[in-house]
């Protein structure tokens, strides 16, 4: 099955600088990668994803990059502000052969931003 | 209408109790999703449905059910649970793969249960 490698566990940058949350895949048939965020307590959010293909995706301070050839992918978050603070998980969408299938997640990183 | 719900958000209960998680979407979805979540760990697969049916298990034992009895649905029908099941319990939606295409999963709020 998929392996989702996330890196690192834990990140703290300085308010107003920027964040790069790297991962890798195994299965060479996947071909969504979305990013969750999460709060403590609430539920994992999407903000971001991009599909195989294409290279790079925006949206306004974030931005997400892959790389199939390397199976790779990260997260950029620039101008970080406090609320950016939560725990980021990236996951991949292995293909099944049927109509849907689930996400295989990397184990997050905690991302702290100092004010 | 753009969330999924879950209900109950807390739930405690003994091993040898019977009880449902309920989910719910108005998304017009047609897949339908169920994870477990631990403390300080990513959400772990559990089911898949699609169109009403069952189409991923992950091997999850027996004292989880699940049931979709219709599109907007999702059951997780919960019975003889451990205390290791204790989890939160997280459900999702989407459109349905087409000619290759994945679609956004959106998760609900979640179910936290405790098993005593």
């Amino acid at each position: 099955g998929e392996n989702v490698e996330q890196h690192p566990s834990t990140l703290s940058v300085q308010e107003g600088d920027s964040a790069v949350i790297k991962c890798t895949y195994s299965d060479s048939a996947s071909n969504y990668f979305p990013w969750y965020k999460q709060e403590l307590g609430k539920r994992p959010q999407l903000i971001i994803d991009i599909r195989s293909n294409v290279g790079e995706k925006k949206d306004q301070r974030i931005a997400v990059t892959l790389n199939k050839t390397a199976k790779h992918f990260s997260l950029h978050i620039t101008e970080t502000q406090p609320e950016d603070s939560a725990v980021y998980f990236c996951a991949a969408t292995p293909f099944s052969g049927g109509g849907a299938d689930g996400l295989t997640f990397g184990k997050g990183t905690h991302l702290i931003i100092q004010p | 209408d753009t969330e999924v719900t879950q209900t109950p958000k807390h739930l405690v209960m003994g091993m040898t109790n019977k009880k449902s998680l309920k989910c719910e979407q108005h998304m017009g979805h047609r897949a339908m999703y169920w994870y477990k979540q631990k403390a300080k760990k990513p959400p772990e697969l559990m089911f898949v449905y699609s169109y009403e049916k069952l189409s991923i298990n992950e091997s999850v034992p027996s004292r989880f059910s699940p049931e979709c009895p219709n599109s907007s649905l999702l059951n997780l029908h919960l019975h003889a649970l451990q205390p290791e099941d204790s989890a939160l319990y997280l459900c999702a939606s989407s459109q349905d793969r087409n000619l290759g295409m994945v679609y956004e999963q959106y998760f609900g709020p979640g179910t936290r249960l405790t098993v005593t």
